[in-house]
């Protein structure tokens, strides 16, 4: 089944205690993209990666990081997470032109 | 600059009458326009897009949407509720350049009344 994973789904954690959550697609797609979500504000894109090891900055990137070493994986780093950052974080992969959701993460720093 | 606004943050329609959802963009390009549907605690759903072929554009669920580029407009639609299509919708707009850049709009959550 073609789809996008993320793990974990569910975090709670502390201020400045390091964090990845990672993301995995199995449909050979070259972009993916990391977007979060606030009431009220709809998706922000945090960052994207057209291809291996090629990543870019989305609208709201600062406070992350991402890496592609591989086409079909795309983690979010968290190096010293701040509870601004708590939030619902969706992974996605692109074809030409539809994007592919993973399930959220629900994220929360105290 | 790209933009997507969505004219209404909330709507509530009655069970079997007509749904329609607005959408307005900005963009300096020709651009790809999608609407996609998030169930209360699910991801999102790919809905319908558009991407330079037939204006009229259908979906999923009976849903479907007009680009209309004199209007800068892609309004979301569908002739009759139901109670299954309570959920945020988000209209999307992306370049067509490849840049793989995609602007949400705020959302619009549609309630759906018995």
């Amino acid at each position: 089944e073609a789809q996008v994973t993320q793990n974990p789904r569910y975090l709670i954690t502390v201020t400045g205690k390091k964090l990845t959550v990672t993301c995995s697609q199995n449909m050979n797609h070259e972009y993916m993209s990391w977007y979060r979500q606030d009431p009220g504000l709809g998706l922000r894109q945090i960052y994207y990666s057209m291809n291996v090891e090629v990543t870019d900055k989305g609208d709201v990137p600062e406070g992350y990081k991402v890496s592609r070493k591989e086409k079909r994986n795309f983690p979010l780093i968290l190096e010293s997470p701040s509870p601004n950052q708590t939030s619902l974080y969706f992974c996605a992969s692109s074809d030409l032109d539809t994007q592919y959701f993973g399930p959220g993460t629900r994220l929360t720093v105290l | 600059a790209q933009s997507v606004t969505q004219l209404d943050s909330h709507v509530s329609v009655s069970e079997g009458t007509p749904v329609l959802l607005r959408c307005n963009y900005s963009s300096s390009y020709s651009p790809s326009l999608f609407w996609y549907v998030q169930h209360p605690n699910k991801g999102l759903q790919l809905l319908l897009k558009y991407t330079s072929a037939a204006t009229l554009v259908k979906g999923i669920n009976g849903f479907e949407a007009e680009f209309k580029k004199s209007e800068t407009s892609f309004h979301l639609t569908k002739p009759s509720a139901h109670m299954s299509d309570a959920a945020e919708y988000f209209c999307v707009v992306s370049l067509t350049s490849g840049t793989y850049k995609y602007i949400f709009g705020t959302g619009t959550r549609l309630k759906v009344l018995a």
